[in-house]
């Protein structure tokens, strides 16, 4: 079993509607989790991170983390073409350990 | 803040051949980081540095890679003898103390190829 889990689509959202994005991962232990944002190319930058179980709001994004289940998801409302890319999630086990990243592509 | 640098952004090179690559991180930052990332994976650790000191080495990580960080600053990885399975963008990674919530803040990344 992998550590860190993704489903690595492509999944398409129209514009405007939610984008939800899943992880699971399997070491109980873990703490903290981060999600990363990365454009075809470019380097991951980091959205936001989650370390408690419930919901994280920033903006138009919300983590949800729920560690009895293991999971991790990111939300990401009114999607906008810009926010076209891979998303990582990333788990610290002691040092980051990333998924293979969800590529997302928002339909205009 | 200048961010993480890293150089060269490419480079190309033969198969067999060695190669350097520098990172720079955010200057008051104590951990650096190295990853690999090939195309359509997620960035796959490689080792990393608590001041100098190398704390950790990826088990999946050869003989022929070897990282270094003197005095604490920048960091070099070197490959000796290419092989076409290196190609990969290597990324460097910097963070101030590797506390649950500190996040890596990441380089632009040095892309090698190998031929």
């Amino acid at each position: 079993q992998k550590e860190v889990e993704q489903n690595s689509g492509p999944l398409s959202v129209p514009e405007g509607a939610i984008a939800s994005l899943n992880c699971t991962y399997s070491d109980r232990g873990s703490q903290s989790f981060f999600w990363y944002r990365q454009y075809s190319g470019k380097s991951p930058e980091l959205i936001m991170f989650i370390y408690s179980n419930g919901d994280k709001e920033d903006g138009r994004f919300t983590a949800q983390l729920n560690k009895a289940s293991q999971y991790v998801s990111l939300l990401i409302r009114d999607s906008q073409p810009s926010d076209s890319a891979t998303y990582l999630c990333a788990v610290n086990l002691g040092k980051l350990t990333f998924g293979t990243g969800t590529r997302l592509t928002i339909i205009p | 803040d200048t961010g993480v640098s890293q150089n060269p952004r490419h480079k190309i090179t033969k198969r067999g051949q060695n190669v350097t690559f520098r990172c720079d991180p955010i200057s008051e930052h104590n951990r650096l980081y190295w990853y690999r990332q090939t195309l359509g994976q997620g960035p796959e650790f490689l080792t990393y540095f608590q001041n100098e000191a190398q704390l950790e080495k990826s088990r999946l990580l050869s003989d022929r890679f070897s990282a270094e960080r003197p005095k604490g600053s920048f960091s070099t990885l070197e490959i000796q003898r290419t092989e076409q399975g290196d190609s990969a963008m290597y990324l460097c990674a910097s963070s101030l103390v590797m506390g649950p919530n500190s996040p890596l803040h990441f380089g632009n990344g040095t892309r090698l190829t190998v031929t």
